[in-house]
């Protein structure tokens, strides 16, 4: 099975900051990785997928990078809107989540 | 316009069997490329991926709960049943069906549906 890492798990930052996340995979996943953003009470949406590529409709702020085993999810100015849990999914074995990183205001 | 919507019990005894329909419009399961998942998450806790079908009848089951996991479909009711057998109090969380449309991720999502294991 393979494992995703995120890191870090809660993520304090303030508007306009530009936010990274981590997320590693236990074993290489080339770049079959996707993104989704999770507000509370709601269902995950998704953001990106294959490392890079934005689905229609997300604001260019979000992007990817990474490819094998380590992969990142930046937001290059953080809006009120971006306060969420943000979770990164393999999908080259079966598919895999991870934990989750909760990024909350500062 | 593509929506899921998730329906089953929202309370069940230890040792029962979960049994969720996923009643879906706006594609077919019988189109190349097309599969539809449940992912389930625990209150405060993370996502887990439960298992799949393709539109080719083809099905996916999670490792950890293979011997549990029952996956069907209903192309002409446009349904995708799980019954998760069995069921414990760690199995409580809210249950998601999803959309994956050609390549892995998961596009679109229903509401998901929160079923409670208690006695």
């Amino acid at each position: 099975d393979i494992q995703m890492t995120q890191s870090p798990s809660t993520l304090s930052a303030s508007v306009g900051d530009r936010v990274t996340i981590t997320c590693r995979a236990s074993q290489s996943i080339g770049s079959w990785l996707a993104w989704y953003q999770q507000k509370p009470g709601k269902a995950p949406k998704l953001l990106i997928s294959k490392t890079s590529t934005l689905e229609s409709g997300v604001p260019s702020r979000f992007s990817g990078s990474g490819s094998g085993t380590e992969f990142t999810l930046t937001i290059s100015s953080l809006q009120p809107d971006d306060f969420a849990t943000y979770y990164c999914q393999q999908y080259n074995s079966l598919w895999t989540f991870g934990q989750g990183t909760k990024v909350e205001i500062k | 316009q593509i929506t899921l919507k998730e329906s089953g019990p929202p309370l069940l005894k230890p040792t029962q069997t979960l049994t969720l329909t996923c009643t879906f419009s706006g594609f077919s399961l019988s189109s190349s490329g097309v599969a539809v998942g449940w992912i389930r998450q625990p209150p405060g806790k993370a996502l887990e991926w439960l298992a799949l079908i393709y539109w080719d009848d083809d099905k996916r089951y999670s490792p950890s709960l293979k011997s549990r996991l029952t996956i069907t479909k209903d192309t002409s009711k446009n349904e995708v049943v799980l019954t998760l057998t069995n069921m414990d109090p760690v199995d409580t969380a809210t249950y998601y069906c999803a959309l994956m449309i050609r390549g892995g991720k998961f596009n679109y999502w229903g509401q998901g549906t929160l079923v409670t294991v208690s006695s």
